[in-house]
């Protein structure tokens, strides 16, 4: 079946990086867009980016910019988000998606990897 | 940025009552709107699509509707599984903050 499967949680001293990967499988994975989103502790969904799986190409929110990093390996059918300088705030749930164009909605989400930063 | 206010924040219901989400965007979106359910530890999941398209292999007491600003979810008759929050989101980006729905 169609899913995206994250990779598990982490915990992260301050000022350290972080790299979650989304490997993809029943679709063609150069085919579609994947999204990043984050939610922290309590709080809403929180649009961070996305990469072009077939052309590598990526956007990002304007507040992730420089801060997030998305990548995609497509012979191994996976995507990649890394974190760098961490911070407290940066302690959320990470979720990948699968960007569906005819309903220019996410309609196959990862099952979410949580992050966390402490000292 | 657009941004997307969604009312109430939270609601409690019984089972069988009707309910209604509204999410409304700062400026006009069309119809780019979508709606998904979150249960707590869960990924959210795709209700609704362009404001009024139900995603296939949801039930049909979800709905729809609205255009350009605002916008409305319906659950026609609440069911015990439909206890979670629900988000707005524009295209796909900006999401609203959330309706979280008690079953009383």
């Amino acid at each position: 079946q169609v899913q995206l499967v994250q990779s598990g949680a982490e915990v992260k001293k301050p000022g350290a990086s972080v790299k979650v990967s989304c490997k993809a499988s029943g679709y063609t994975f150069s085919s579609y867009a994947v999204h990043w989103v984050r939610q922290a502790p309590g709080q809403r969904l929180e649009w961070m980016g996305w990469i072009n799986a077939g052309n590598g190409n990526t956007k990002y929110s304007q507040k992730f910019q420089g801060k997030v990093t998305i990548t995609r390996d497509t012979s191994a059918n996976t995507a990649y988000m890394e974190v760098s300088s961490l911070r407290s705030e940066d302690t959320a749930v990470y979720y990948c998606a699968r960007f569906w164009p005819l309903g220019t909605a996410f309609d196959i989400w990862g099952q979410g990897t949580m992050v966390s930063v402490s000292s | 940025d657009i941004q997307m206010t969604q009312s109430p924040s939270s609601l409690s219901a019984s089972v069988g009552d009707r309910v209604t989400i509204t999410c409304r965007a700062s400026q006009s979106i069309s119809n780019y709107l979508n709606w998904y359910q979150q249960k707590p530890g869960k990924a959210p999941k795709l209700l609704i699509y362009a404001a009024s398209s139900l995603q296939s292999g949801v039930p049909s007491r979800f709905s729809g509707s609205g255009s350009g600003t605002d916008f409305t979810l319906t659950i026609s008759s609440l069911q015990p599984e439909d206890f979670a929050t629900y988000y707005c989101q524009q295209s796909y980006r900006t999401f609203g903050p959330g309706t979280k729905v008690d079953i009383k």
